[in-house]
């Protein structure tokens, strides 16, 4: 059953904690994504990753990092920088995100960080 | 700047009718739109794509039009059913240098189907 895991469900955080939240995906998936949605807001771009061993910053990446070292795992880790980290965090995959393929992303079921 | 637009936060339809969601974007260079569906605490579903060459494509109740001159796509659920309550978010996308793509990404209409 291929599919894309975010764990945990819920994470708090404390004041001037790092966090990370883990994402797994099975669907053989080249590419690899992390937004952010706040209340009445769009999905806003974290990261994104096309392969293995590299990445891109998205439209809000400040405060935030991603390791790519697994094709099927991306990571994002929230750190004490981000000042508002508080929102509910998707990742998402796809095939190649190039050009040549217009393929849509196959989302996770989210994870909502909280600050304590 | 929003570059993908839905001007309606929320649309009430009655089960059975035409649920019509709308979506206008402003760039030009956007050539692949999408639509997701997305139920709460749980990620955004693809639902249907088009890309700028078409101006219709259809999967069983799920209609998506393109009008590339007025920079409008609309969804059309027909007939709509009470499972199909939840928010829409349409997505658009264009080619950028190095064959990337990003998905930009309007705010949501939330619908409700009544029985």
């Amino acid at each position: 059953d291929g599919g894309i895991t975010q764990s945990p469900k819920y994470l708090f955080r404390k004041e001037g904690q790092n966090v990370t939240l883990s994402c797994e995906q099975n669907l053989n998936h080249d590419a690899m994504y992390w937004y952010r949605q706040d209340p009445g807001q769009g999905l806003r771009l974290i990261y994104y990753s096309q392969i293995v061993n590299d990445f891109q910053k998205g439209d809000i990446a400040e405060g935030y990092s991603v390791s790519r070292e697994k094709k099927e795992s991306f990571p994002l880790t929230v750190t004490s920088a981000q000042k508002n980290p508080t929102a509910f965090y998707l990742c998402a995959s796809s095939r190649r995100g190039g050009v040549v393929s217009n393929q849509p992303q196959h989302f996770g079921d989210g994870t909502r960080l909280s600050i304590l | 700047d929003q570059q993908v637009k839905q001007n309606s936060p929320s649309l009430s339809v009655q089960e059975g009718r035409i649920s019509i969601l709308n979506c206008d974007y402003t760039n030009s260079m956007f050539d692949y739109f999408l639509w997701y569906k997305k139920y709460p605490a749980e990620g955004p579903t693809f639902l249907i794509s088009i890309s700028s060459i078409k101006d219709k494509n259809e999967d069983g109740r799920f209609t998506v039009f393109l009008n590339k001159s007025a920079k409008h796509l609309s969804l059309h659920i027909v007939p709509s059913q009470p499972g199909d309550s939840a928010v829409y978010f349409c997505a658009a996308s264009a080619q950028k240098a190095g064959n990337n793509r990003k998905l930009i990404w309007g705010l949501g209409t939330s619908l409700a189907v009544n029985p």
